[in-house]
C-alpha cells in the first residue's frame, strides 16, 4: 500500500537553531515529491517539487532533498516567520495518477 | 495576478443535506483539484478535473461529486451530509505536472 510518512510531527526550534524535516515514502511508481507550508487558516503553499533521487532545491533557508526512499526538508538558521506546518506529498501512478499527502510536521520557531 | 478563490469560506449544514462548493482557479489553469482536510487524517485527495472532465479520483463514497466547467471554474457537491463530512475543502489548480496552488479554503461544520 502507498504511504507517506512525515516525521517528527511536532518540533520547536530556537532562532538560528538549524533543523532537519523527514518525509519518507513507500510508492509505487514515484511521479514527483512536493513539499508545502501550511499556515493556520490558510491552504498550503507550494515550496518545492523533486523528481529524481539526487536532486536538491533550495529557496532562502529551505532546501529540499531527495533520496530513492525518503525526503529531508532542511531549515537553515529559522526565524520565528517560518513557523507553519510542512506537508510532504507525492504523485503516483497506480492506474492514473494518485496524489497522496503525509500528516506534517508542525514547526515552531521561538525567538 | 488573482489567486484561487473559494466560497463560502464557512460553511454550517445540517445531517441529511447536501452542499455545493465553489472553485475559481487562477486564470489559464486548467487543472482544478479537491481535497479533505481533516485533523486525524490531513489531506485526502477528492478528485482532480482537467478540461471539464474528472482525470482522477480518489477513494471517497460517491455521496462526493464534482464537475468542472468550460471557463474552468469548479463544483464540488456532497450529498447526504454525515457528521464526518466536517472538514477543511480546499481546491488548488495548477497548470499541470508541478506544484498546485491552493485556495484558502471552504470550512464545513455539519451538525
Amino acid at each position: 500500500e502507498d504511504q507517506v510518512t512525515q516525521s517528527p510531527e511536532a518540533l520547536r526550534l530556537q532562532e538560528g537553531e538549524s533543523s532537519s524535516l523527514n518525509c519518507s515514502y513507500t510508492v509505487s511508481g514515484l511521479r514527483g515529491l512536493f513539499w508545502y507550508r501550511q499556515d493556520p487558516g490558510k491552504g498550503p503553499e507550494f515550496l518545492f517539487t523533486l523528481y529524481s533521487a539526487g536532486e536538491e532545491k533550495e529557496k532562502e533557508r529551505l532546501k529540499a532533498t531527495l533520496t530513492k526512499k525518503e525526503s529531508f526538508l532542511h531549515i537553515t538558521a529559522p526565524k520565528p516567520e517560518d513557523s507553519a506546518t510542512y506537508l510532504c506529498a507525492v504523485r503516483v501512478t497506480s492506474g492514473t495518477y494518485k496524489y497522496i499527502f503525509g500528516t506534517g510536521t508542525r514547526l515552531k520557531v521561538l525567538a | 495576478k488573482a489567486g484561487v478563490t473559494q466560497t463560502p469560506r464557512y460553511l454550517i449544514k445540517t445531517r441529511g443535506q447536501q452542499v455545493t462548493l465553489s472553485c475559481s482557479p487562477i486564470s489559464g489553469h486548467r487543472s482544478v483539484s479537491w481535497y479533505q482536510q481533516t485533523p486525524g487524517q490531513g489531506l485526502q485527495f477528492l478528485f482532480e478535473y482537467f478540461s471539464e472532465t474528472q482525470r482522477n479520483k480518489g477513494n471517497f463514497p460517491g455521496r462526493f461529486s464534482g464537475r468542472q466547467f468550460s471557463n474552468s471554474r469548479s463544483e464540488m457537491n456532497v450529498s447526504t451530509l454525515e457528521l464526518g463530512d466536517s472538514a477543511l475543502y480546499l481546491c488548488a489548480s495548477s497548470l499541470g505536472g508541478d506544484g498546485y496552488t491552493f485556495g484558502s479554503g471552504t470550512r464545513l461544520t455539519v451538525v
